[in-house]
């Protein structure tokens, strides 16, 4: 069962580039790995999903190496609105893998 | 304009009391879920349904009941069964579908529930 650990919190400065690890050793192989933010009081949103090699869109990239027992959420030049909680998930749907959960996620700070 | 919408934003209860939580969308999506938020933590599922009239329990759905009669609206009821009922509340709905990836879900705003 595909489970995810991720840092707790993250702290960087507005401008820098940010990348939070996820690592998902027992990820199947039908599994997609998919990024949701989330700020306080409101749902998460869905930042991006992929399943090998890299993906980018108007907000972040994803990179996932060969073995696909990570992946790195990079977000560019980040703004003291990027000050969220970060959620991986990794499975084909809630209701097929029981590991496609919300975890704790990683907090972070992004400091003027 | 599309959506998903929770009501109300705010509510309070008596210890003892059911109070259910109303969840509706106009996406079109045949899936809904139900989480629940604690303070700092992640989000834990607690029913979900793929399809009308069928639904079927998450993590931690004890205390709480759902029901799926339309489409549109996923609302769930919070029972004094339910020990600790204090927390925030968040639906969501996706397209249905098991293979081609995760289907992103889409969340409403939350309902924040306080049992006094």
């Amino acid at each position: 069962l595909a489970k995810t650990t991720q840092p707790i919190s993250m702290d960087s400065y507005e401008g820098q580039e940010v990348n939070i690890t996820c690592s998902h050793n027992n990820i199947a192989t039908n599994d997609y790995i998919t990024w949701y933010q989330q700020f306080p009081s409101q749902g998460p949103r869905f930042i991006i999903q992929g399943y090998k090699t890299k993906v980018t869109n108007e907000v972040a990239s994803l990179f996932i190496p060969a073995d696909r027992k990570s992946s790195t959420l990079s977000l560019p030049r980040v703004s003291l609105s990027d000050t969220a909680v970060y959620y991986c998930l990794v499975g084909d749907s809630p209701y097929n893998n029981n590991d496609m959960r919300f975890g704790a996620g990683t907090r972070l700070t992004v400091k003027p | 304009d599309g959506g998903i919408t929770q009501s109300p934003k705010y509510l309070f209860r008596k210890e003892g009391q059911n109070v259910t939580l109303s969840c509706e969308q106009n996406l079109n999506h045949d899936a809904m879920y139900w989480y629940r938020q604690d303070p700092g933590q992640g989000l834990r599922l607690i029913y979900y349904s793929q399809i009308v009239n069928d639904f079927q329990k998450g993590d931690i759905a004890e205390g709480y009941s759902v029901s799926r009669e339309k489409k549109e609206s996923f609302p769930l009821t919070v029972t004094s069964a339910q020990k600790n009922p204090t927390a925030f509340y968040l639906c969501a709905s996706s397209i249905s579908g098991t293979s081609g990836g995760q289907r992103e879900q889409f969340f409403g705003p939350g309902t924040r529930l306080t049992v006094l």
